[in-house]
């Protein structure tokens, strides 16, 4: 597509239910970024694809976290048994890989995950 | 492990020109980017330097030194809409070299 694509946009849960957010990358992105922010803050690196390599998951906050990306393209991330502290903006980005436009992230518009 | 330190706000007048600092520790450096947002938006990308010196575009420019980890952002001729936060970045060259982000900047425009 055009640019990198979120949803939900919103997302209000129930503390300990389950929800997964999705990622739509640019078309020919191979690398692919997860990354969250709480309000007024910075951007925390959560989860990081690049092609067919196994993912940098060094940012996942606890195994309550985890995120796949399907066929090099559409990633989703699932948190589980959400708390409280979950609730942040979840922002997707993607780049072109290692060559050529490797440092340049496109970002989406971002989930906001708010858990009661 | 990988760490940016930036200054956490920044006031300045329209017209005027700021420089934003930002030093950093990391294995392996690929590179700085700088990065801004506006308030409920996403980051955009603004400019990557992978070499020492000064990359200018537009009204914006940024500075690399290698030898003292350090960078800097420098906006001139300021605008309100320059009132936004504006993040320096890494990529890091261990664990496959993923891009790691500073705290931000909040940048203050007054007229």
């Amino acid at each position: 597509g055009a640019g990198v694509s979120q949803s939900p946009s919103n997302k209000v849960t129930e503390k300990g239910k389950d929800v997964e957010l999705r990622c739509d990358p640019i078309s020919g992105h191979t690398a692919l970024y997860w990354y969250r922010q709480s309000l007024g803050q910075g951007l925390e690196f959560l989860i990081y694809f690049q092609g067919n390599s196994a993912p940098d998951k060094s940012g996942l906050p606890s195994d309550r976290f985890s995120a796949e990306r399907t066929g090099g393209s559409v990633s989703t991330l699932t948190i589980q048994r959400t708390q409280q502290e979950d609730s942040a903006v979840y922002l997707c980005a993607s780049s072109p890989g290692r060559r050529g436009g490797a440092n340049v992230l496109t970002f989406g518009a971002g989930s906001r995950l708010t858990v009661l | 492990g990988q760490s940016l330190e930036q200054p956490s706000e920044v006031t300045a007048v329209e017209g005027a020109i700021v420089q934003i600092n930002c030093t950093y520790q990391t294995s392996g450096f690929y590179g700085l980017s700088w990065y801004q947002q506006h308030d409920g938006g996403a980051p955009t990308f603004l400019s990557y330097n992978a070499l020492d010196g000064l990359e200018e575009t537009g009204r914006f420019s940024s500075f690399l030194s290698r030898s003292d980890s350090y960078g800097y952002l420098l906006l001139q001729e300021l605008q309100m809409k320059d009132s936004a936060s504006y993040f320096c970045a890494v990529r890091d060259g261990t664990g496959g070299f993923k891009t790691i982000f500073g705290a931000g900047t909040r940048l203050f425009v007054k007229a």
